[in-house]
């Protein structure tokens, strides 16, 4: 389904903590997830992936937290820089039957402002 | 990962007009995608370019409106027609592999009708 948000959530940290941004997501169906980072005049750049057989997924300095029970979905990223600052989405995709390939259901997206 | 060169970058154009948006990628992919991002809000998918075949639409999204081609494994394009300034937005392509491993999508197309 269609997800879709006027006014985004924000957060706001200082360079060097640890940031989190969550997604609750709309179908547990969904088999695929994916957290993009988009910022100002660019496409949204893909962060890191994990499928629902898996709850945990560690990147460089990025990890992905994945509950089924209730949906939920979270992006930690450890030791925060000023370059995070941007727009970060969770996507989903619900492959039914294998013919869903790269249809994505996007979250209403968090704004991360990271201050020197 | 596939790079997509998207064009143009930015267009402002005048209602009542149309305006195609072209999606090259680097290498043969079998899917690619078209999504809207209106201003300040999220991503929402158009439609799905079938190589061979018609696209397959989304709710809410007509053909008529939003013609797509698909000519081979590497270039799409999008046709936002008759356009009205509700059509103002970000139009982004998207591209996947058959394993579900981190679509890549292109800058995209800021469009804005006056």
């Amino acid at each position: 389904g269609e997800s879709v948000g006027l006014h985004l959530p924000t957060l706001s940290v200082q360079e060097g903590d640890n940031s989190i941004i969550n997604c609750a997501y709309s179908n547990s169906a969904s088999d695929y997830f994916i957290w993009y980072k988009q910022e100002s005049g660019k496409g949204p750049q893909f962060i890191i992936d994990i499928r629902s057989n898996m709850d945990k997924r560690q990147g460089q300095r990025v990890t992905v937290l994945l509950n089924k029970t209730v949906k939920h979905l979270s992006l930690q990223i450890a030791a925060t820089q000023p370059g995070d600052s941007a727009v970060y989405f969770c996507a989903e995709n619900t492959n039914a039957g294998g013919t869903s390939y790269g249809k994505l259901t996007f979250g209403q997206g968090t704004i991360l402002t990271v201050h020197p | 990962s596939a790079v997509i060169s998207q064009k143009p970058s930015r267009d402002i154009c005048q209602r009542g007009t149309s305006l195609t948006i072209q999606c090259q990628v680097d290498s043969q992919v079998t899917m690619m995608f078209w999504y809207r991002q209106q201003p300040g809000q999220s991503l929402t998918l158009i439609a799905t370019a079938n190589q061979g075949s018609e696209a397959t639409y989304e709710s809410g999204f007509v053909i008529d409106k939003f013609p797509i081609s698909r000519p081979n494994l590497t270039f799409s394009t999008l046709t936002v027609s008759n356009m009205s300034p509700e059509d103002s937005s970000i139009y982004l392509c998207s591209v996947g592999t058959g394993n579900n491993y981190g679509y890549t999508f292109g800058s995209g197309t800021r469009l804005t009708v006056v």
